[in-house]
């Protein structure tokens, strides 16, 4: 059975500071997406990495892909209220039936 | 159009009660997928459907029936729910089941049964 395990699972932090959230498998993904969610509303994709070593940045959000396509991070420079949260990654890969695999999500609150 | 709309938002049900969960997206998804989310967690898979064809049961009890009347539209018919289904309903779609680069979520419809 395929497993993400995603860390930490809460962090509290104040505004201005940087944080990294990591999700980590034993297995290989062709993929690793990450989301974001905001209560009561679904998930929002903000980066899909495919490539062993890739590097993505979205503003003050940088992704990163494990060489071994095992491993993702997260990392988040100058947290602000807004980015407040719960930040789920998912792993996919064509023969697990196809499925998206989920990490446990990482519950952020980013306090003025 | 980029978004998956689901209505209703809210809905509070007996457990005797008959209703159903509307699904709608005009981005030429393919594939179409229920989950159920309770607060705090990550999305549980329910169905899958590609290309309108059931294509995984995630051995979901049937008081939940997924119908897929065309390639834009999914429904989650839901009959004689317990308590413990109350949760957030979260459809989603791709560009096909094999589609490695993401999924686009609704909102959810936020269920409670009484």
């Amino acid at each position: 059975t395929q497993l993400l395990e995603q860390s930490p699972q809460f962090l509290s932090i104040q505004e201005g500071e940087n944080l990294t959230v990591y999700c980590n498998s034993s297995s290989v993904f062709s993929s690793l997406q990450w989301y974001r969610q905001e209560p009561g509303e679904g998930p929002v994709l903000l980066v899909t990495v495919v490539t062993g070593g890739e590097v993505k940045k979205l503003k003050r959000l940088t992704f990163q892909f494990g060489d071994a396509r095992k491993d993702s991070s997260l990392h988040i420079t100058a947290a602000q209220p807004g980015d407040t949260g719960l930040y789920l990654c998912a792993g996919f890969n064509a023969g697990n039936n196809r499925k998206l695999i989920w990490g446990l999500g990482t519950s952020l609150a980013v306090n003025p | 159009d980029t978004e998956v709309t689901q209505t209703p938002k809210h809905l509070v049900m007996g457990m005797t009660n008959k209703k159903s969960l509307k699904c709608e997206q005009h981005m030429g998804h393919r594939a179409m997928y229920w989950y159920k989310q309770k607060a705090k967690k990550p999305p549980e898979l329910m169905f899958v459907y590609s290309y309108e064809k059931l294509s995984i049961n995630e051995s979901v009890p049937s008081r939940f029936s997924p119908e897929c009347p065309n390639s834009s539209l999914l429904n989650l018919h839901l009959h004689a729910l317990q308590p413990e289904d109350s949760a957030l309903y979260l459809c989603a779609s791709s560009l096909s089941q094999g589609n490695n680069y993401g999924y686009t979520f609704g909102s959810g419809t936020r269920l409670t049964v009484v």
